[in-house]
């Protein structure tokens, strides 16, 4: 059974630029969580997704934005990066019901120049 | 809102001794769900154990227990027999109605051989 697969792995961008993640789920969760974490403020809450649906928002501003397709796969998206983005974003799935255990993938690191 | 303290931000263990990680949270719901996760150096974050809030029982896997005392909202994690591959950041999490998770800052184990 595949595992939650996110890419890119690593990528760098500069001030100013958008940056897009993806993430695919393992095959039949239809949760799709992401997490920001930085040394900093540790692991903090983006959003979650279910059925294509934003079922949760965490406290980020505007330009943090995601969206989930009819196959649950997931993107989030970043405009207008900031030095503060730099972070390791992590996805996670989960079958959205019950205690919805989570599942992650190895994360997309990004560095903002 | 709901809170997850890790007061301890590393410790260190011989190996095949046990040592215990700390974990408090703070929550008002009656009807939630407990994890420890592990993140080795590699970053994929890792479930080891969790525990239903309206389970007595402490939840044990092979050489990981919790000891959770809801009317404390402690939830510490023990690990038996330290190997070398337990060497990693572990974070306490929390999850209840709204399927979010809540994690501690996490606290960094190392391993002595």
């Amino acid at each position: 059974k595949a595992g939650v697969t996110q890419t890119p792995r690593y990528l760098i961008k500069t001030r100013g630029q958008q940056v897009t993640l993806s993430c695919s789920p393992i095959s039949g969760h239809r949760s799709v969580s992401w997490y920001q974490q930085t040394p900093g403020q540790g692991l903090q809450f983006l959003f979650e997704y279910f059925s294509e649906t934003q079922r949760n928002k965490g406290n980020f501003p505007g330009r943090f934005s995601g969206r989930q397709f009819s196959n649950s796969r997931s993107e989030m998206n970043v405009s207008t990066l900031e030095l503060g983005d730099s972070a390791l974003y992590l996805c996670a799935s989960g079958t959205g019901a019950g205690a919805n255990v989570l599942t992650f993938g190895a994360g997309s690191r990004l560095t903002v120049l | 809102a709901q809170t997850v303290t890790q007061s301890q931000p590393e410790m260190s263990v011989q190996e095949a001794e046990t040592v215990t990680l700390s974990c408090t949270y703070d929550t008002s719901e009656s009807d939630y769900y407990l994890f420890w996760y592990k993140q080795p150096p590699s970053r994929q974050m890792i479930l080891v154990i969790r525990q239903e809030a309206y389970k007595q029982q402490n939840a044990t896997e092979n050489r990981f227990s919790v000891n959770f005392q809801k009317a404390a909202k402690s939830f510490s994690l023990k690990i038996s027999d330290s190997q070398l591959g337990d060497a990693a950041m572990y974070f306490c999490a929390y999850t209840g109605a709204n399927s979010k998770l809540t994690f501690g800052k996490g606290i960094t184990l190392s391993v002595r051989p």
